[in-house]
């Protein structure tokens, strides 16, 4: 039982490529959710999904996309990608929308 | 605004020496109060989970209070160790479907030997 697992765990891009990371999670979990933590900021939701072929935009969504194609993963896409998107990505999953989340570790993005 | 801040920022502590980190929230409504704690590089993971008629809940080592009236929680580490060097973040949840996490900004804590 692995819980949720995010890859890769680094990453530099340069301005303007593209890439995703993906995020698997194996607890059956309906909801899962992508964040951005920044240095003196708390966790800042990005995109969230109740369910297999469900979306939607948090807080800070712009110049992401998401898919949930499987009930298990959660692909985070970024497609051109920004300085400004520099950040530890992580990824959680929950039951439901107000039991326990349980985080990845997170990726750490670098955009030179 | 839905807001939850955290105070200390960052705290130093000796071994052995008890601690008490605070947090205060303007969510709502309100379903329940988490922390969590983060190791460097690590994602966070749960600690206590409170619900809004729970006063105090305690894991091992770690209690956490909370007042619902005064919207403060207070999470209090016992005989600290080396190992609870980390972030605490505290995290309110409210009634709102899907989108409804709202994450401190934590606190640092350093014990030290």
């Amino acid at each position: 039982n692995a819980g949720v697992t995010q890859t890769p765990k680094f990453r530099v891009l340069k301005t303007g490529q593209s890439m995703t990371l993906l995020c698997a999670q194996d607890m059956n979990h309906e909801y899962m959710y992508w964040y951005r933590q920044d240095p003196g900021m708390g966790l800042r939701l990005i995109h969230y999904s109740v369910g297999e072929g469900t979306t939607a935009k948090g807080e800070v969504p712009d110049g992401y996309n998401v898919s949930r194609l499987k009930k298990q993963n959660f692909l985070l896409g970024l497609e051109s990608a920004a300085p400004s998107q520099t950040s530890v990505y992580f990824c959680a999953s929950s039951l439901t929308e107000s039991t326990e989340a349980f985080f990845g570790q997170g990726t750490r993005l670098t955009v030179v | 605004k839905n807001q939850v801040e955290q105070s200390p920022q960052s705290l130093i502590i000796l071994e052995g020496k008890n601690c008490t980190l605070q947090c205060n929230y303007t969510v709502s409504p309100f379903s329940n109060l988490r922390w969590y704690k983060q190791d460097t590089g690590r994602g966070p993971v749960s600690l206590t989970i409170m619900t809004f008629s729970e006063n105090t809940k305690s894991n091992g080592r770690y209690t956490a209070t909370l007042d619902a009236d005064t919207k403060q929680s207070s999470l209090h580490i016992t005989a600290s160790q080396l190992s609870d060097s980390a972030s605490y973040i505290c995290v309110v949840i409210f009634d709102n479907y899907g989108q409804n996490f709202v994450f401190g900004p934590g606190t640092r804590l350093s014990v030290l030997p």
